[in-house]
């Protein structure tokens, strides 16, 4: 099956700070989102990106997908963007599509 | 506001006593999936449903039974629960199987003694 490595693992930032994370998927994908796990459990979406760039306030993503690769960035950071963001793709099986997860970036911001 | 919602969010029970987890999406979504956490191994894709009365089996279905009944509610049914099944449990939908975004309920912690 594909094979979804996000870097780095953890990452810690003092508030204000940007950042850089990244996604690799080993083989042609049709969905790739990005998502925030908070500290209380909850998956938030952030942006569905199978392709191209997107901005959303602070956050921004792009995705190769010739390259087989996704960035997430986040800028002037701050303590609620703790938790670990996820990068999960989809590809087209048997008629499922399900969601590979990554293992996830784990960003702690100090204040 | 589009969401999808779970019930119960937190549950403790003891091994074979049966429980169900309900899911719920407002947005009209034809595709439907429950999913699981544990540390160390991710997030695993349990059953999902392409459609009302379409459902199939994702890579961990063992202990597990689910129906669609209406196309907003898509539960999980343990019917005998045992304690490898403490776990985080996500319910999800998006609007289709083959792309879309898809959407995550809030979560139910479930532990099984």
């Amino acid at each position: 099956g594909i094979q979804v490595e996000q870097s780095p693992p953890d990452l810690i930032l003092q508030e204000g700070a940007n950042s850089t994370l990244r996604c690799n998927f080993s083989d042609s994908v049709n969905n790739l989102q990005w998502f925030h796990q908070n500290p209380w459990g909850q998956l938030i979406n952030l942006f569905y990106i199978p392709s191209g760039t997107k901005q959303n306030g602070r956050l921004s993503a792009t995705t190769v997908a010739t390259e087989r690769y996704s960035l997430l960035y986040i800028s002037s950071s701050q303590t609620t963007d703790s938790g670990v963001y996820f990068c999960a793709v989809g590809v087209y099986s048997s008629g499922n599509t399900p969601l590979v997860f990554g293992k996830g970036t784990r960003l702690s911001v100090i204040a | 506001e589009a969401q999808v919602t779970q019930n119960p969010r937190y549950l403790i029970t003891v091994t074979g006593k049966k429980l169900t987890v309900t899911c719920s999406q407002n947005m009209n979504h034809e595709y439907m999936s429950w999913y699981r956490q544990d540390p160390g191994l991710g997030l695993r894709q349990i059953y999902y449903s392409m459609n009302v009365e379409v459902t199939d089996k994702g890579d961990v279905p063992e202990g597990y039974k689910v129906s669609r009944k209406e196309k907003r509610n898509f539960p999980l049914i343990l019917e005998s629960p045992s304690p490898n099944q403490t776990s985080l449990y996500f319910c999800a939908s998006r609007g289709n199987w083959r792309t879309d975004t898809q959407y995550f309920g809030p979560g139910t912690r479930l532990t099984v003694l």
